[in-house]
């Protein structure tokens, strides 16, 4: 059966620091892969998805990136942080030609 | 995709039905209508999903009108565990890949 990882769970970063938060995606392949960042009692906001290795479409423009090293990996990542990228974040697959979509449970990120 | 609009909050009480409105008017001939719920810091979690005609699981019943510009999500016996914010989502799968835009959802709060 197929699984989502998402860590870490939680995280509490500093202004101005990196980020980078990891997802995999097992028992599946070419997944396509989607970041979402929900802030404080909002709904979901698209980050980034992606329908294969080294392909990346960004949907808001932000202090954010993402890549796909590899087939089953998702990675978000910030070389700075704001205060504004605090939230909860994500990670979420569906199979290539499928459309209902599976999510990780998620990371909480604060940014103090 | 097409865009779609919610209440953003319905209450309804334990036992009855919850009908859960959504608007997809400008939603094109080969777009599925999908629906997701999230409760409170989990990751969201796929309901159902149709084109064109009605359709039931184990957990809900979608009906989506004749020229299909929106549709109701209903929860036969909502229990207090289907507290949740609920997502009406419309989209087509490609193998381009696709965007998939929640919004900001209905709130649904169930009531003893």
């Amino acid at each position: 059966s197929q699984t989502i990882h998402q860590w870490p769970a939680t995280l509490v970063q500093p202004v101005g620091s990196p980020l980078s938060l990891e997802c995999t995606v097992e028992g599946t392949s070419n997944p396509n892969l989607y970041w979402y960042r929900q802030a404080a009692g909002r709904g979901l906001q698209l980050l980034f998805y992606s329908v294969g290795i080294g392909q990346i479409s960004s949907e808001v423009p932000q202090n954010l990136s993402a890549s796909r090293p590899q087939d089953r990996q998702f990675i978000l990542s910030s070389k700075k942080l704001l205060l504004s990228d605090s939230g909860f974040y994500l990670c979420a697959w569906t199979p290539s030609m499928n459309t209902e979509a599976f999510f990780g449970q998620g990371t909480r990120l604060t940014v103090v | 995709d097409a865009k779609t609009t919610q209440p953003p909050s319905m209450d309804c009480a334990e036992g009855r039905a919850a009908n859960l409105p959504c608007n997809h008017s400008t939603i094109s001939g080969n777009e599925y209508v999908y629906w997701y719920r999230q409760i409170h810091s989990q990751g969201p979690q796929y309901i159902i999903h149709g084109l064109k005609n009605n359709e039931t699981n184990e957990m809900a019943s979608l009906i989506i009108t004749e020229d299909r510009k929106s549709s109701t999500l209903i929860l036969p016996h909502a229990t207090l565990r289907d507290t949740a914010v609920y997502y009406c989502i419309v989209q087509h799968f490609s193998n381009s890949g696709y965007a998939l835009n929640f919004g900001k959802g209905t709130s649904l709060l169930v009531t003893p």
